[in-house]
């Protein structure tokens, strides 16, 4: 079945240590995207990419950063990580070109210590 | 500026009972409008979508929604709710002018089942 992948599940990191959470998709979907969510509140998208164009957020914190190396993969990097940062990091697909609905991964769990 | 409200923010119901969760939307254009629902620790699972044609849509898992466009609704039903309906729901507009298939999403309506 096509899909979207997140990698891993869950992970914990120290405060200010730099992690890099991982998303692929099989849909060969044009459109990738980063949400994050904190507990009980809706999704807060904070980029995606459009093919290789990259679009940020006017309020997604520079210590948030993203990379598409190609169609199928998209990582997020957080580069000094704070306990504001622990949250559900979401990765989703849309194909572009239809009506826009977007297909959401499982989530990564990111717990700061 | 697009927005969604759903006014509920915890709905009990007991198992067997009707479900309607309310959505309303502003967008200045011809809406897309999507519910999603997402149990404990996971993603974002699409139910159903509206973009035309007949107003009342059918989603999976037995879910259908109306949209009104008098009333900029798009509310969400199921005639009779199981257990594992217990989870977060959130109803999302797009559209054709929105750049990079963006979504706005509600604030989400948890629902909590009873036996």
């Amino acid at each position: 079945d096509a899909m979207v992948i997140q990698n891993p599940r869950y992970q914990v990191t120290q405060f200010g240590k730099p992690v890099t959470l991982s998303c692929s998709q099989t849909l060969n979907h044009n459109v990738m995207y980063w949400y994050q969510q904190k507990s009980s509140q809706a999704p807060k998208l904070l980029f995606h990419y459009y093919d290789k164009d990259f679009n940020n957020e006017a309020d997604t914190p520079d210590n948030f950063q993203s990379r598409r190396p190609n169609t199928s993969f998209c990582f997020l990097d957080i580069r000094s990580p704070g306990l504001g940062d622990a949250a559900m990091y979401l990765c989703a697909t849309s194909s572009g070109t239809g009506f826009g609905e977007q297909y959401f991964g499982p989530g990564t769990r990111l717990t700061v210590t | 500026a697009q927005s969604v409200t759903q006014p509920d923010i915890h709905i009990t119901v007991s198992e067997g009972a009707s479900l309607e969760l309310r959505c309303n939307y502003s967008y200045g254009a011809t809406p897309y409008l999507f519910w999603y629902v997402q149990s404990p620790g996971q993603g974002l699972q699409l139910l159903l979508k509206y973009f035309s044609g007949d107003t009342l849509v059918q989603g999976i898992k037995g879910f259908e929604a109306e949209f009104k466009r008098s009333q900029s609704s798009f509310n969400l039903r199921k005639p009779s709710v199981h257990w594992s309906d217990a989870a977060e729901y959130f109803c999302a507009v797009g559209g054709p002018q929105a750049a990079g298939n963006k979504l706005t999403f509600g604030g989400g309506t948890r629902v909590l089942v009873k036996p």
